[in-house]
């Protein structure tokens, strides 16, 4: 079975502190990806990386940065914490996309979550 | 950029019955997931859906994929409070392993 698994469940920080949620998977997927999941909007995708050190923008990078220094492991990072940053974080990862007609992704696997509060 | 609408937003069953949430996209579907997700938590995922017409089961939940209709259905069958969370589809978004999610349906199943 696929595990994601992150640092904390739960996390409060003050504004303008540097807030780090750690993912790490066990699966040697290639793919891994940083989601933010807001009452009426849904899932956002912040970041992905598809390899290590590797990184790309998503939807909303603004206000946040990435790292991947290993394979299993996925930071976030929020430079300046603010409180329009309050949210859950869903980190997601999947194996490198194999074509079958014109499907282009696989399967992504989500860790449990962390609810971060900003005051 | 592709959307996903869910429907409904929101659904109230009494253990038993059966209930169906649809999800609609804006554009061609390719391949089309579903995921549940309890409060609070991550998303678990059910099942991917690849081809029009297709379908599959997991326990008595059923998907189907309407390739034409660009929509997809999920079918609950004789309803617990297991089943009770929130359900959201994603869909392959056309970029690099990019999914565009749905906003979710909140299922409760009353005893």
């Amino acid at each position: 079975d696929v595990k994601v698994t992150q640092s904390s469940r739960y996390l409060v920080k003050r504004t303008g502190e540097k807030v780090f949620l750690e993912c790490v998977q066990d699966m040697d997927h290639e793919n891994m990806f940083w989601y933010r999941q807001d009452p009426g909007l849904g899932l956002r995708l912040i970041y992905f990386s598809y390899d290590v050190k590797m990184k790309e923008k998503g939807d909303i990078p603004e206000g946040y940065s990435v790292s991947r220094e290993k394979k299993e492991r996925f930071s976030l990072i929020l430079e300046s914490a603010s409180t329009n940053q309050t949210s859950m974080y869903l980190c997601a990862s999947s194996l490198a996309p194999k074509y079958s007609g014109r499907v282009s992704t696989d399967t992504q696997y989500f860790g449990p979550g962390t609810r971060l509060t900003v005051l | 950029s592709q959307e996903l609408e869910q429907s409904p937003q929101s659904l109230i069953v009494q253990e038993g019955k059966n209930l169906t949430i649809n999800c609609t996209s804006s554009k061609t579907l390719y391949g089309l997931y579903w995921y549940k997700q309890k409060y609070g938590e991550g998303l678990i995922f059910l099942m991917m859906l690849q081809k029009g017409g297709e379908e599959k089961s997991h326990e008595k939940i059923t998907a189907k994929l309407d390739e034409k209709k660009q929509q997809s259905s999920l079918h609950i069958t004789a309803s617990q409070p297991s089943h009770a969370g929130i359900y959201l589809c994603g869909a392959d978004a056309g970029g690099y392993q990019k999914v565009t999610f749905g906003t979710g349906t909140k299922l409760q199943v009353i005893p």
